[in-house]
């Protein structure tokens, strides 16, 4: 069964720093992989998909990366803000219709 | 824009009662999916649904069953309820997409959540 992994869990920094948080994934036969944001108390917001065939999608300040033979995602976030104090999940998705999601990562943005 | 709506955002039941959660989308996706969010454990799926009326077990379906008889309708029913289902319920859609043979889901989209308290 494909498992997930999101390290650190939380993280901490000064505003306008960039950051990487990172997701592995223990198989990589993967069809495609999906950043989420997700603030407290509310449902998930997508921020970026990757299909397996890509090496890395970007959206504004965001940029993910995919390397599916190593098992390894990271998404950096440059010129971070306030706002983007939430929880970050990563999920693939393989054979079937289902995504299988990490833990995720806190992150929070210190003014 | 991808709207999922789900049918309450706080419930509060007691123990052996038969509780429905509704989810609805409005983007005619084939995909349908029911997850609970618990500290420490993440994201687990119960159920999922390709099309109407059909449906397939996740990773945690004790104690949960659901229907849909609609394309843009999924529900989830707790037969009754236990204090271990307290939980963050979440609903989410998506279109399939065709691999060969293989069919796979692109972008999922989220409704906001159902938190659920079972006394």
């Amino acid at each position: 069964k494909q498992e997930v992994t999101q390290i650190p869990a939380a993280l901490s920094v000064p505003e306008g720093e960039n950051l990487v948080l990172n997701c592995s994934f223990t198989d990589s036969a993967i069809y495609n992989l999906q950043w989420f944001r997700q603030d407290p108390g509310k449902g998930l917001t997508s921020l970026l998909l990757i299909q397996s065939s890509q090496r890395e999608q970007t959206s504004g300040r965001l940029n993910a990366s995919l390397d599916k033979s190593s098992g390894r995602s990271t998404l950096y976030i440059a010129a971070s803000q306030p706002g983007d104090s939430a929880t970050y999940l990563c999920a693939v998705s393989g054979t079937g219709n289902q995504f299988y999601f990490g833990t995720g990562t806190s992150l929070t943005v210190i003014p | 824009d991808v709207k999922v709506t789900q049918s309450s955002r706080y419930l509060v039941k007691r123990t052996g009662e038969k509780v429905f959660l509704e989810c609805v989308q409005d983007m005619d996706h084939e995909n349908m999916f029911w997850y609970r969010q618990d500290p420490g454990l993440g994201l687990r799926l119960i159920y999922f649904s390709y099309d109407v009326k059909m449906k397939e077990k996740g990773d945690i379906p004790e104690g949960y069953s659901v229907s849909r008889e609609k394309k843009e309708r999924f529900s989830l029913i707790l037969e009754s309820a236990s204090t271990n289902q307290t939980s963050m319920y979440l609903c989410a859609s998506s279109f399939s997409l065709v691999y060969g043979r293989d069919t796979n889901t692109d972008t999922q989209y989220f409704g906001p959540g159902t938190r659920l308290t079972v006394l």
